[in-house]
């Protein structure tokens, strides 16, 4: 089957550092995205990984193991306005390529 | 400003109206979609669009019509719809379909639908 999991929602602290986890089961597999939602807002493209590794840009980071079928997105130096929901999407490949969402994870990142 | 622009932003309408959703974006992408958001579920791809042409549809109720008159505008009509059709809509752009090569979705603000 076709799967995305990721925690509902995290709590961290201003300043600290936080990953977010997302799990996902595709038939075959042609790279994963974050997206940032903010409450009200239009989601907003954070990262793509398709090799396996670690993606830097600023403050943000994106994790992909293929042979895990696991990624993460890692958030240093907490600020309040990184508050928002974060949206894991897969691409499936084969017959039925299209994206796979998950939930999203609410972050509440607290003084 | 992520150059997808949809309007209205909210809209209230009865079970027997007849309203369309609007969307436009300044991209110059091939690909525009419509998506629905509602909580507790992940995102829903209704329509998918490239070069103006239909390539998908997800099963969606013949309430929902979408419409694309060239590449750059997108339109949902929406007619007799039901409450549990109450949710975000998100129109969304790339510069090609996203299953073919990875593209990049760049979302609309959404147009938030409450049908009483």
């Amino acid at each position: 089957g076709q799967n995305i999991d990721q925690p509902t929602e995290m709590t961290a602290t201003e300043g600290a550092i936080v990953q977010i986890n997302c799990t996902y089961q595709t038939s075959g597999f042609n790279g994963l995205f974050w997206y940032q939602q903010h409450a009200g807002e239009a989601p907003t493209f954070l990262s793509y990984n398709v090799l396996d590794g670690l993606e830097e840009k600023g403050r943000f980071s994106s994790f992909l193991s293929r042979s895990k079928g696991y990624s993460y997105l890692l958030l240093k130096e907490l600020q309040m306005k990184d508050s928002a929901s974060y949206l894991c999407a897969a691409l499936n490949a084969g017959n039925n390529r299209k994206l796979i969402w998950g939930l999203g994870t609410s972050l509440a990142v607290n003084p | 400003e992520t150059g997808v622009t949809q309007t209205p932003r909210h809209l209230v309408m009865g079970m027997t109206n007849k309203k369309s959703l609007k969307c436009e974006q300044h991209l110059g992408h091939n690909a525009m979609y419509w998506y629905k958001q509602s909580a507790k579920k992940p995102l829903e791809l209704m329509f998918v669009y490239s070069l103006e042409e239909r390539v998908e549809n997800n099963s969606v109720p013949s309430r929902f019509s979408p419409e694309c008159p060239n590449s750059s505008h997108l339109f949902l009509h929406l007619h007799t719809l039901q409450p549990e059709d109450s949710a975000l809509y998100l129109c969304a752009s790339s510069q090609d379909l996203v299953d073919l090569s990875g593209n990049t979705i760049y979302f609309g603000e959404g147009s938030w639908l409450t049908v009483v």
